[in-house]
């Protein structure tokens, strides 16, 4: 049981712009501003794409971007490439615990 | 630009302990803050644990009793050790870090390629 919610798949066709939803409470997501983004492609590490809500590591193409509202926050990819279908994994600080990840989203890019 | 290696056992027997080494090269272990995260096969990502380079030590309440973490800067290692291990410890186990700098309070930037471990007689 993760400790996010995360849509188990989402689709996107190249060039469209596609969002990845992750719903926490308000102990963790609506509480706090320190939500991360990962990148995972099969047999490798993840990768951070985003940091603190909406902030981009050094790197990472501004395709990528980062928000939150209440105990929900969002990724959101534009301009759809090949390469970005990989799973996602949201994480948050979570009061008292530290830090929790969502379930991931598996992106397919058509 | 730090990097980060996992090494260990590939192979546990239940009941017994885990014991993993993070070795970091190309920076200071003391600039960082430091996670073990853990994957088991097909499934999502699970946190472990942190070191903060305070020295103290957060760990998942599903684990905290079974995990210990700990640093040894005079040879730039950090150390995972899960005791009591069974099928379900089953994973891929990564070292990974962050720093305020660069990806925030909580964010990792800086991961290793993982360990796999699996826990089986």
């Amino acid at each position: 049981q993760s400790a996010l919610t995360q849509p188990a798949s989402v689709s996107g066709s190249p060039g469209q712009s596609i969002t990845i939803s992750c719903t926490g409470t308000s102990g963790d997501i609506g509480g706090y501003n320190y939500v991360s983004w990962y990148q995972q492609h099969p047999g490798k590490a993840p990768k951070l794409m985003i940091y603190d809500v909406s902030n981009r590591p050094s790197g990472v193409s501004n395709r990528f971007s980062g928000s939150k509202s209440g105990n929900t926050a969002s990724l959101t990819i534009s301009g759809l490439q090949a390469d970005d279908e990989a799973d996602y994994y949201c994480s948050s600080y979570i009061n008292s615990i530290t830090l929790g990840f969502g379930g991931g989203t598996k992106l397919t890019v058509l | 630009q730090v990097q980060l290696q996992e090494s260990g056992p590939g192979l546990v027997r239940p009941s017994e302990t885990l014991s993993l080494t993070c070795t970091v090269s190309g920076g200071s272990i003391s600039s960082h803050y430091w996670s073990w995260i853990r994957q088991p096969p097909g499934k999502g990502l699970e946190w472990i644990g942190n070191l903060y380079n305070s020295g103290s030590t957060n760990r998942n309440p599903s684990l905290k009793s079974r995990v210990t973490i700990s640093v040894d800067t005079s040879e730039n290692q950090l150390t995972l050790k899960l005791s009591s291990v069974t099928a379900a410890d089953t994973a891929v186990y990564y070292c990974a870090s962050g720093s305020v700098a660069t990806s925030g309070y909580y964010g990792m930037d800086v991961w290793g390629q993982g360990t796999t471990v699996t826990v089986s007689s």
